[in-house]
C-alpha cells in the first residue's frame, strides 16, 4: 500500500465550483504540504503544516484553502476554481523522527490532475 | 532572495554518464535535495547533501559545494529508464520550506 494518497487522482471541473483535494498518509509524519506543478514552473508550495495546529501559507495560497482534519490528512479546498488553477496538484510529508529518513526528507503523493473548463 | 537554476533539457547515450548541474542563491541553507520525476508520476527522493562533498548511491552520486552555491548530481552506466526529470530542491534554514528548481529534464538514447 502507497504511503502518501491522493483522491481524486483526475478530475475536470468547471468555472466557480468548489472543489477539495485529499490527501492521507500512513508514514506517522507530523509535516505535510500541498504543491502545485505547472510545465516550465517546477513545483511551487500552496500550503504547509508542521503539526495538526499550524497552517502556514506558501508561496502561491491565493484562491486555495487547507484543512487539517488529522495528523494524517491534510485537505486543499478551491473555493471558486479558475482555469488557471490548471494543473497537477502534489501532497507530500515529511517528519524528524529517526524513521522519517534522511533529515526531513519530503514524500510525494502520486499527484492529482485538476483541470478547470 | 532565493533562486535555483538548473538546465532545462539533457541528452545522453545508454551507458554513458551524466552530469546535471545546479546552482542556487539562497539566505540561509540547510541541505540540498535531488528528486527524479518521470513524466505525470510523483518525484522520488535521490539524494541529500548537507555538508561539502560526494554522496554515492550505487549509480547515482551527488555532490556539493556550499561555499560556490553549487551542486551536481551524476548518473552512471545510464539505463533507458533513467529517462526523467531531475529535480534540485534547497531547504530554506530560516523557514525549513524546500525550494525547487525548474527540473532538467534527460532524455536517453539507445
Amino acid at each position: 500500500d502507497a504511503d502518501v494518497t491522493q483522491t481524486p487522482r483526475n478530475r475536470i471541473t468547471k468555472t466557480g465550483k468548489r472543489i477539495m483535494l485529499e490527501c492521507s498518509q500512513t508514514k506517522g509524519h507530523d509535516r505535510m504540504y500541498w504543491y502545485r506543478q505547472d510545465p516550465g514552473l517546477g513545483l511551487r508550495l500552496i500550503y504547509y503544516s508542521f503539526d495538526v495546529k499550524d497552517i502556514n501559507k506558501g508561496e502561491i495560497s491565493d484562491g486555495y484553502s487547507v484543512s487539517r482534519q488529522a495528523q494524517a490528512k491534510f485537505s486543499l479546498s478551491l473555493e471558486s476554481a479558475i482555469p488557471n488553477q490548471t494543473a497537477l496538484y502534489f501532497c507530500a510529508t515529511s517528519g524528524r523522527s529517526p524513521l522519517a529518513g534522511p533529515t526531513d526528507t519530503q514524500y510525494f503523493g502520486p499527484g492529482t490532475r485538476l483541470t478547470v473548463l | 532572495g532565493q533562486n535555483i537554476d538548473q538546465p532545462t533539457e539533457m541528452t545522453a547515450t545508454e551507458g554513458a554518464i551524466v552530469q546535471i548541474n545546479c546552482t542556487y542563491q539562497t539566505s540561509g541553507f540547510n541541505g540540498l535535495f535531488w528528486y527524479q520525476q518521470h513524466a505525470g508520476e510523483a518525484p522520488t527522493f535521490l539524494s541529500y547533501n548537507v555538508l561539502d562533498g560526494l554522496e554515492e548511491k550505487g549509480r547515482f552520486s551527488s555532490f556539493l559545494s556550499r561555499s560556490k552555491g553549487y551542486s551536481y548530481l551524476l548518473l552512471k552506466e545510464l539505463q533507458m529508464k533513467d529517462s526523467a526529470s531531475y529535480l534540485c530542491a534547497v531547504r530554506d534554514h530560516n523557514t525549513d520550506k524546500l525550494i525547487f528548481g525548474t527540473g532538467t529534464r534527460l532524455q536517453v538514447f539507445p
